[in-house]
């Protein structure tokens, strides 16, 4: 079965700092790859996905990620982080185009002034 | 256009009861899910319909039942509801062969004496 991992529940930043959320997936067949941002009471909107076309994606709001095979990995970034970045991040996994998604614990960021 | 619509957003329930959360999608996509979200375990799968007249169960099934009403509509039901039904439960769509993303729903926030 497919997991997600994401490590750290909480990272916090200062604003301008680079963001750097982790993510690891385990599959041995390249998976389709999402991250999803929830911003409190609210549902889930994707930022970016993976799906075999390029291996650094780049998303909105100046997020992207890079897609590792050999490390398994889809690690979000941002370089310059911003006190409207304050959110839940979900890492997730499907095995089919759209279909089921496995997601990970979330990683709640933090942005200090 | 509404995208993926739920209701309702809040309910309070005693230990028992039953209900049924209702969920609508205007972008005439094939595929809708149902997810809880509980602290520290990010979104698991309770049940979707990959297609209209089809249901599925997920990660989660014990304790719900669902019905794909039609394209638009997928109903979730607690028949006798219990605390550890307490979560927040959001609905998604996806176009299966067109776009991937999953959209999802505002959530609904249950919760259960």
């Amino acid at each position: 079965a497919q997991s997600v991992t994401q490590l750290g529940s909480h990272v916090s930043v200062s604003e301008g700092a680079l963001v750097l959320l982790r993510c690891n997936y385990s599959s041995s067949v390249p998976p389709y790859l999402f991250w999803y941002v929830q911003y409190p009471n609210q549902g889930l909107q994707l930022l970016l996905k993976y799906t075999s076309a390029a291996t650094l994606v780049k998303g909105i709001n100046g997020f992207e990620a890079e897609f590792k095979k050999s490390e398994t990995s889809f690690h979000l970034t941002k370089p310059s982080a911003h006190m409207s970045d304050a959110a839940e991040y979900f890492c997730a996994v499907s095995m089919e185009y759209g279909n089921k998604l496995v997601f990970g614990a979330g990683t709640i960021l933090r942005v200090k002034s | 256009n509404a995208g993926v619509t739920q209701t309702p957003k809040f309910q309070v329930l005693k230990t028992g009861q039953s209900m049924t959360l209702q969920c609508a999608q205007d972008m005439n996509h094939n595929s809708m899910y149902w997810y809880r979200q509980d602290p520290g375990m990010g979104l698991r799968l309770i049940y979707y319909s990959a297609s209209e007249g089809t249901t599925d169960k997920g990660e989660v099934p014990n304790g719900y039942n669902v019905s794909r009403l039609n394209k638009r509509e997928f109903s979730l039901r607690l028949e006798s509801a219990a605390p550890s039904q307490t979560s927040v439960y959001f609905c998604a769509s996806v176009q299966r062969g067109g776009t991937d993303t999953q959209y999802f729903g505002p959530g609904t926030r249950l919760t259960v004496l």
